[in-house]
């Protein structure tokens, strides 16, 4: 049990398909937040969610979609993919002790392996 | 903006000796924290170490040392008696102290780490 679990593992969509990733995290956690990881690149930041409201969108496309419902549920909806958005994605959480300050440690799930055809 | 570097894209070691990993990054503040995150083939992220700028003391964790240079803005990370499984891919991230800052990360690009027996 990693306490932030991601599903699907794997998921291969073609461009006109609509699908949504999940990630559920049981560390009692009020953040969570959701990455890009993509070959030979650094980590990319797309959303935070601090006590369930969205306290940043990294200039992220519009065919991505974040819900958070509540602190330990986040997804993320995907409509009319480019194939340049095949990448891992990566969901993690945190402890915050107020809606305005960030606490460093995160806790990551094992991703969603996103490839679009 | 800041900017994390990570100039080996692989490295390779034996099994008990030690390897340093190295990172360099570039801000114009002075109050920041520094990680190393490893990630196995499990692809979840997992915090190795974690450096409070302001702390002139070098973090240490078990067989995990870095080496914080704050006027080479370098940071490095050793692994002593490595160990199988210790295989992975090493990132260095960057993170401001300001709380305007949000929670981003600034991750490098990473560096691909082999335990040979």
């Amino acid at each position: 049990e990693t306490g932030v679990t991601q599903t699907p593992r794997h998921l291969v969509m073609g461009m006109t398909n609509k699908k949504s990733l999940k990630c559920e995290q049981h560390l009692g956690h009020n953040a969570m937040y959701w990455y890009k990881q993509s070959a030979k690149k650094p980590l990319e930041l797309m959303f935070v969610y601090n006590f369930k409201e969205q306290t940043e969108n990294n200039s992220v496309p519009s065919r991505f979609s974040p819900e958070c419902p509540n602190s330990s549920h986040l997804f993320l909806h995907l409509h009319t993919l480019q194939p340049e958005d095949s990448a891992l994605y990566l969901c993690a959480s945190s402890q915050e002790v107020s809606r305005a300050a960030t606490n460093e440690k995160l806790f990551f799930g094992s991703g969603t392996q996103l490839s679009v055809l | 903006a800041q900017t994390v570097t990570q100039s080996q894209p692989e490295m390779s070691v034996q099994e008990a000796e030690t390897v340093t990993l190295s990172c360099t990054y570039d801000t114009s503040e002075s109050d920041y924290y520094l990680f190393w995150y490893k990630q196995p083939p499990s692809r979840q992220m997992i915090l190795v170490i974690r450096q409070e700028a302001y702390k002139q003391q070098n973090a240490t964790e078990n067989r995990f040392s870095v080496n914080f240079q704050k006027a080479a803005k370098s940071f490095s990370l050793k692994i002593s008696d490595s160990q199988l499984g210790d295989a992975a891919m090493y990132f260095c991230a960057y993170r401001s102290a300001r709380e305007t800052s949000g929670s981003r990360l600034t991750f490098g690009e990473g560096t691909q780490l082999t335990v040979n027996p």
